[in-house]
């Protein structure tokens, strides 16, 4: 199975700073179609998860563009260019290239400082 | 609009079964993969199983193969999760998930195992 390391695990951020998340796969998430299946999540407070990004860099409709995604291979970023309050919650990383199992990050609980 | 509710869960004894649905909507069912996922209260989330859109591929974690079967009807757009054998472990709000891609998520249902 294929582990996916968040890093970190909580990440206090003060209002209008930038954030960025780390995620690591103990094997490279490109698959034979050249593609890299790799997307990024947000859960907030009492709410069900929401897809940000997908395959790594793609951006959702209605996804602020101040969230970005980046990396290739094992190693991935999720940057929030400036942290507002509704950004509140656990974000996970998610790989689909090497399933079954579809697995999950550990989730980086983001709080305002 | 995307619309996907989780019905069925509940608390029920080790050793017994439960069958969870999803109604979807707002979208061709019958176009979409499904999965479930599931989640403790306060933890991570932990995919279940996977069915192809004409039930062709059908997939599940190791630690539910063997006693839970998922299913769907897209005459009537729905999906199931047939939960025999539960456990305390198998304790969590379970997800029914669009696409591959995991591109919308229900509210979920919770389940509790206990006697």
């Amino acid at each position: 199975d294929v582990v996916m390391t968040q890093s970190p695990l909580s990440l206090p951020v003060t209002l209008g700073q930038p954030a960025s998340i780390s995620c690591r796969s103990s094997q490279s998430l490109e698959y034979s179609d050249g593609n890299t299946y790799l997307n990024w999540f947000q859960q907030r407070p009492g709410q069900s998860p929401r897809r940000l990004i997908y395959k790594v860099s793609n951006r959702d409709s209605g996804v602020p563009d101040r969230f970005s995604g980046s990396g290739s291979g094992t190693d991935f970023t999720l940057k929030i260019s400036r942290v507002e309050a509704e950004d509140v919650g656990v974000y996970y990383c998610m790989q689909g290239t090497h399933w079954p199992p579809i697995t999950f990050g550990q989730g980086t609980r983001l709080e305002i400082k | 609009e995307v619309h996907l509710v989780e019905s069925g869960g509940g608390l029920v004894q080790p050793g017994r079964f439960l069958r969870l649905s999803c109604a979807a909507s707002g979208f061709t069912f019958d176009d979409y993969a499904m999965h479930w996922v599931r989640q403790v209260p306060g933890k991570g989330l932990e995919w279940v199983s996977g069915i192809g859109r004409n039930s062709d591929s059908i997939v599940y974690a190791d630690s539910v193969k063997g006693r839970f079967t998922i299913s769907r009807d897209n005459a009537k757009n729905s999906l199931y999760l047939q939960m025999n054998s539960l456990r305390a472990e198998d304790t969590a709000l379970y997800y029914c998930v669009k696409g591959d891609w995991f591109d919308d998520w229900g509210q979920g249902t919770l389940v509790t195992v206990s006697s």
